[in-house]
């Protein structure tokens, strides 16, 4: 199993500028999220699907679109990047998101960079 | 509301010094809690994770008890290594619920 994959690895964006962050599992999983990670404040939840049409904002849904057409994909569209928006980002996938014990797995995550 | 409180970093300890990182947390149902790891240039790797009270989580050394009378879940490691070098995620998830809740992160930095 390659696990969670995300390309691209990096992305240097000018202000404006739009463009989706690929992520991909083979693990057949349910649940599959997006976060944000910035200095000091961890890691925020962008959004998450609970299965295949199936989405939901987390705590810092602006500027930032998703879909789940397809159990193992799950892009992250950013419409017009802001510099606001630098960030690494990760995604991360769990086999259910029922009863709460499914530990999410984690790609290698993106590091953006909006100028 | 649901929240998970870690201490302040950056920690430095020497080697085979042992190392507690407290975790405490706030949730509006029963939780499962977790420890996660990140190494440099990586993402996050589950350390260990407890779903009912009183259990103990452990792996590589590393412990972590869900204590739910003092809402915490504190990592512990008798005898840290240079390889332990990383930053520490306290995590909960509702066993009702539909997200993750994450801490701030803790660095630790491990000296020879």
């Amino acid at each position: 199993n390659a696990g969670v994959t995300q390309t691209p690895k990096f992305q240097v964006l000018k202000t404006g500028q739009s463009m989706t962050l690929q992520c991909a599992q083979d693990m057949n999983h349910e649940y599959m999220s997006w976060y944000r990670q910035d200095p000091g404040m961890g890691l925020r939840l962008i959004h998450y699907s609970v299965g295949a049409g199936i989405t939901d904002q987390g705590e810092v849904p602006n500027g930032y679109n998703v879909s789940r057409s397809t159990t193992e994909d799950f892009p992250l569209r950013l419409l017009s990047a802001a510099p606001s928006q630098t960030s690494v980002y990760f995604c991360a996938s769990s086999y259910s998101y029922r009863g709460g014990k499914g530990e999410q797995y984690f790609g290698p995550g993106t590091r953006l960079t909006v100028t | 509301g649901n929240s998970v409180t870690q201490m302040e970093g950056p920690v430095t300890l020497s080697e085979e010094a042992f190392l507690t990182i407290n975790c405490t947390y706030t949730a509006t149902g029963y939780p499962s809690l977790f420890w996660y790891v990140q190494y440099p240039g990586e993402g996050l790797q589950l350390l260990l994770k407890a779903t009912k009270a009183d259990d103990k989580g452990s792996n590589k050394g590393f412990e972590a008890t869900y204590r739910k009378e003092t809402t915490s879940f504190h990592l512990e490691k008798g005898s840290v290594q240079v390889s332990d070098s990383a930053v520490y995620f306290c995590a909960l998830t509702l066993n009702t619920g539909n997200q993750f809740y994450f801490g701030t992160g803790t660095s630790l930095t491990v000296i020879p």
